[in-house]
């Protein structure tokens, strides 16, 4: 089975921290995700990868950025936390052609911004 | 970018009724449409998929219709179980190769009452 680990289940920071939150799979995935959820508004996506040092923005990159140095670890950093970024967020892996493959979910780290 | 619309928000059914849950997507060059169940406490499961050449999917208890023409897809679970239970996503992809993204719908929250 596929598994997708994010390190931490929650997380409490203060306003201005820089925060960091990590995922790594096991399947030799070449994408990578960040989604945060929010009541409402479903799973909107932050930022992806498809190769390592590669990145994109998704829907949603502004307070964020990325970094993937290793294939199976893609890092979401939020510069300078703020309490609009308090939310659930999703990191998922796929193989290359997302065209028809599935993407795989982590169990999501759920953030508060103090 | 791909718009994804779901409904209904929310579903609630006796326990061994059908349960119906619908979506409509924009793109018409989309050709890959995951179902994920979200439990309480995790991250979205995939439970079904449909590619664009299948008009019709079934696995046991569940399953998924795709009508390209009208660019909408439905998801069937027959004889529903209180572990039925979920928020449920639908998903379709849009982009270009090597950078293929999912739009999820909102999602439907899905009770089941003994």
């Amino acid at each position: 089975d596929v598994k997708v680990t994010q390190s931490s289940r929650y997380l409490v920071k203060r306003t201005g921290e820089k925060v960091f939150l990590e995922c790594v799979q096991d399947m030799d995935h070449e994408n990578m995700f960040w989604y945060r959820q929010d009541p409402g508004l479903g799973l909107r996506l932050i930022y992806f990868s498809y190769d390592v040092k590669m990145k994109e923005k998704g829907d949603i990159p502004e307070g964020y950025s990325v970094s993937r140095e290793k294939k199976e670890r893609f890092s979401l950093i939020l510069e300078s936390a703020s309490t609009n970024q308090t939310s659930m967020y999703l990191c998922a892996s796929s193989f290359w052609d997302v065209s028809n493959q599935p993407q795989h979910f982590g169990d999501g780290t759920r953030l508060s911004i103090l | 970018g791909e718009n994804v619309e779901q409904h209904p928000s929310t579903l609630s059914v006796q326990e061994g009724d059908s349960a119906v849950i619908k979506c409509t997507y924009s793109d018409s060059a989309s050709n890959y449409f995951p179902w994920y169940k979200q439990e309480l406490g995790k991250g979205p499961q995939l439970i079904i998929d449909i590619r664009s050449n299948v008009g019709e999917k079934k696995d046991q208890r569940i399953a998924v219709t795709l009508n390209k023409t009208a660019k909408h897809f439905s998801l069937h679970i027959t004889e529903t179980q209180p572990e039925d239970s979920a928020v449920y996503f639908c998903a379709a992809t849009f982009g270009r190769a090597g950078s293929y993204q999912l739009t999820f719908g909102k999602g439907t929250k899905l009770s089941v009452i003994p």
